[in-house]
């Protein structure tokens, strides 16, 4: 597609129940980042994906969150047994390639937990 | 690690200045850095992306320039107008794509 496209917009979720966030990076795009961004603070790194090479998990604050990209296209990432500490915009961003052509990010999932 | 800071952290200037916006960058091996806006409650918007090799670049009224030796960057913005309001924020990469923390930027009419 045109950009980077994140599903859902908007989530919400009752606490304790497991939930999924799509990110489709631009086609052809290899390199692919997952951030997380809760209200008025900074972007905070969660993972980052290059092609075949074995995902940067270093960000992930917890084993309740997960994150994986299939084919090297559609990322997903999923975060289980939710908490309200989870509740924030969820940015993902693609780039051609890693070290030189910048980044497009995607409008975020908005993630609730009640 | 790389650290980046950005400076003012909010910034309020009447319509029609001239502005500039400060990011400093710890680890010179960079990449490139890239500018954004981010408006209230939306995503990323890159403004303007340098190359490791390049001291500048322009787009409208914006310009930014990267001195990689001593890390730092600047975002010039001319003639400010009340759609300019935003957070700016900005990103270097190495091994990781670092963000800042932001200047907030509100233009007063």
């Amino acid at each position: 597609g045109a950009g980077v496209s994140q599903s859902p917009s908007n989530k919400v979720t009752e606490k304790g129940k497991d939930v999924e966030l799509r990110c489709d990076p631009i086609s052809g795009h290899t390199a692919l980042y997952w951030y997380r961004q809760s209200l008025g603070q900074g972007l905070e790194f969660l993972i980052y994906f290059q092609g075949n090479s074995a995902p940067d998990k270093s960000g992930l604050p917890s084993d309740r969150f997960s994150a994986e990209r299939t084919g090297g296209s559609v990322s997903t990432l999923t975060i289980q047994r939710t908490q309200q500490e989870d509740s924030a915009v969820y940015l993902c961003a693609s780039s051609l390639n890693w070290g030189g052509n910048g980044y497009t990010f995607g409008s975020g999932t908005r993630l609730t937990v009640v | 690690k790389q650290e980046v800071t950005q400076i003012p952290a909010a910034l309020s200037v009447p319509e029609g200045e001239n502005l500039v916006l400060n990011c400093s960058f710890t680890d010179s091996a960079i990449y490139n850095l890239q500018w954004f806006r981010q408006d209230p409650g939306k995503g990323l918007t890159s403004l303007l992306l340098i190359q490791s090799s390049q001291r500048e670049q322009t787009s409208g009224r914006l310009n930014a320039s990267l001195d990689k030796s001593s890390g730092r960057s600047t975002l010039y913005i001319a003639a400010s107008q009340p759609g300019d309001s935003a957070t700016y924020l900005c990103a270097v990469e190495n091994e990781k794509l670092t963000f800042g923390t932001g200047t907030r930027l509100t233009i007063i009419p």
